[in-house]
């Protein structure tokens, strides 16, 4: 059975900062790209970040550029978001999902972040 | 950045109704089209991809159509368990601003 599990969010104070971890599981991880999503409380689905199986090619949206940075250790089957200098409009939860034929095939249960002070 | 702007925001709609949300692009695009259906609480569902392939397990009343700049998915003959909000999403972009389709 396929699964992805966050974990590694929480209540932060602006300007702080989070690594958010998500572990993967019933599928080889090594051939999967893979991407974090977000959605703020009432909102809608923003896209932040890709990384290909190799973790050599990667994209951010422009929100997050410069401030988060996504990674994987293959060998853990582990997917990873760094999110640094957190503002209040960052709060929400974000989900690890997996890339398939240009899709998003399948999503973890997500974490929640909240940044406040 | 290529923009994606989706309508309705909203759609109210009957059980067995056909129902079509539009997907319109900021400029060309590939057919790296995605739709996906969300329920409160949950995480997003993968319906189609690639504008018009349905994904594995997604009922056949869902279809994916379009090109260009204008995407659409139908839904034929609406289910009770169809009630949900949709998003579009070009692959490693932006998603649509969602079209919640509520009971009429």
């Amino acid at each position: 059975e396929v699964q992805l599990v966050e974990s590694g969010g929480g209540l932060v104070q602006p300007g702080g900062s989070l690594r958010l971890s998500c572990a993967a599981s019933g599928f080889t991880f090594i051939t999967y790209e893979m991407n974090w999503v977000r959605q703020a409380p009432g909102k809608g689905l923003e896209w932040l970040s890709y990384i290909s199986s190799s973790g050599k090619t990667i994209y951010y949206a422009d929100s997050v550029r410069g401030r988060f940075t996504i990674s994987r250790d293959n060998a853990e089957k582990s997917l990873y978001l760094q999110m640094n200098s957190l503002r209040a409009e960052d709060t929400a939860i974000y989900y690890c999902v997996r890339n398939r034929d240009y899709a998003l095939d399948f999503w973890g249960q997500g974490t929640p972040v909240t940044v406040s002070s | 950045d290529i923009q994606m702007t989706q309508s309705p925001s909203i759609l109210s709609a009957s059980v067995g109704d056909r129902v079509t949300i539009t997907c319109r692009a900021s400029q060309t695009i590939s057919s790296w089209l995605a739709w996906y259906q969300q329920k409160p609480g949950k995480a997003p569902k993968l319906l189609i991809y690639k504008a018009s392939i349905l994904e594995n397990g997604v009922p056949s009343r869902f279809s994916g159509g379009g090109s260009g700049t204008e995407f659409t998915l139908t839904i034929n003959r609406l289910q009770p368990d169809d009630f949900a909000t949709y998003y579009c999403q070009l692959f490693r972009g932006t998603f649509g601003q969602g079209t919640k389709v509520e009971i009429k």
